[in-house]
C-alpha cells in the first residue's frame, strides 16, 4: 500500500538554524499539507499546497517558513532561522483530491531545536 | 471560526468492553466532514472513520461507530469489544467541506488505555 514517507525521522538543530523537513507525499495525490504538534498538544494545521501554490496557511506558518514541491515527487519544508518554539513533531499529509478525502500522513519528523 | 473540543483528557476501558470518546465542535458552516484519528505511541496518524455532515446515517467502520448529532454539534467515537491495540491518543478533526482541499482542525485528544 501506498505510504507517505518523511526524512529525517529526528532532527537536532541549533537555535538560528535553518532546516528543511522532507516529505515523499503519495505519487498520485495533489494535495499536500504539514501540521505540526507540540508535544503533549494537539495537532495544528500549517499549510497547504496545490498546484504548485500554497492554498492557505496558519498564523503559525510566518514568514520564516516556507514550502517548495521541488521536483515533483518531494515536498519540503524550511524552517530558516529555527527557534526553541518551534521543537515539535511536524507531521506531512497528502490527499488524492480536496476536502472529504482522506488525508495519509507521513509518520512524522521530530524536530529538536536546542 | 471552527473550534473542536474533547473534554475527556484520559478514558480507559477492560478488555473487551465498550468506551464512547466525546467530541463537540462549533461551526457557521453546513458543509463539512468529521473524522477520528488515532495517534498510538508510534506517533503516526491513522484515519478511524469519517462522517460526512449531509448524511444522517452514522457512520461505522468494524468496532468502530459514531454518534453524529448535528443540531447539538456532537460527534462521538464508541469502540466496541475494545482490543490492547486500541491504546492511543485519539483526535476529533473538522474539515471544511470545498474543492481546493481542506485543513484539518484538531481537539485537544483524549488518550484511552485499554487495561487487560
Amino acid at each position: 500500500e501506498p505510504e507517505v514517507t518523511q526524512t529525517p525521522s529526528h532532527q537536532v538543530t541549533q537555535m538560528g538554524q535553518e532546516v528543511i523537513l522532507r516529505c515523499v507525499p503519495i505519487s498520485n495525490h495533489l494535495y499536500f499539507y504539514w501540521y505540526r504538534q507540540i508535544l503533549g498538544q494537539k495537532v495544528e494545521f500549517l499549510v497547504s499546497f496545490y498546484n504548485n501554490e500554497i492554498s492557505e496557511k496558519s498564523e503559525i506558518f510566518d514568514d520564516q517558513f516556507s514550502v517548495e514541491r521541488p521536483d515533483g515527487s518531494n515536498f519540503t519544508l524550511k524552517i530558516r532561522s529555527t527557534k526553541l518554539e518551534d521543537s515539535a513533531m511536524y507531521f506531512c499529509a497528502s490527499t488524492r483530491q480536496g476536502a472529504s478525502y482522506e488525508q495519509y500522513f507521513g509518520p512524522g519528523t521530530r524536530l529538536t531545536v536546542t | 471560526a471552527q473550534t473542536v473540543t474533547q473534554s475527556q483528557p484520559e478514558m480507559s476501558v477492560q478488555e473487551a468492553e465498550t468506551v464512547t470518546l466525546s467530541c463537540t465542535y462549533d461551526t457557521s458552516e453546513n458543509n463539512y466532514y468529521l473524522f477520528w484519528y488515532k495517534q498510538p505511541p508510534s506517533r503516526q496518524m491513522i484515519l478511524v472513520i469519517r462522517q460526512e455532515a449531509y448524511k444522517q446515517q452514522n457512520a461505522t467502520e468494524n468496532r468502530f461507530s459514531v454518534n453524529f448529532q448535528k443540531a447539538a454539534k456532537s460527534f462521538s467515537l464508541k469502540i466496541s469489544d475494545s482490543q490492547l491495540g486500541d491504546t492511543a491518543m485519539y483526535f476529533c478533526a473538522f474539515m471544511k467541506g470545498n474543492n481546493q482541499g481542506g485543513k484539518l482542525i484538531f481537539g485537544q485528544g483524549t488518550e484511552l488505555s485499554v487495561k487487560p
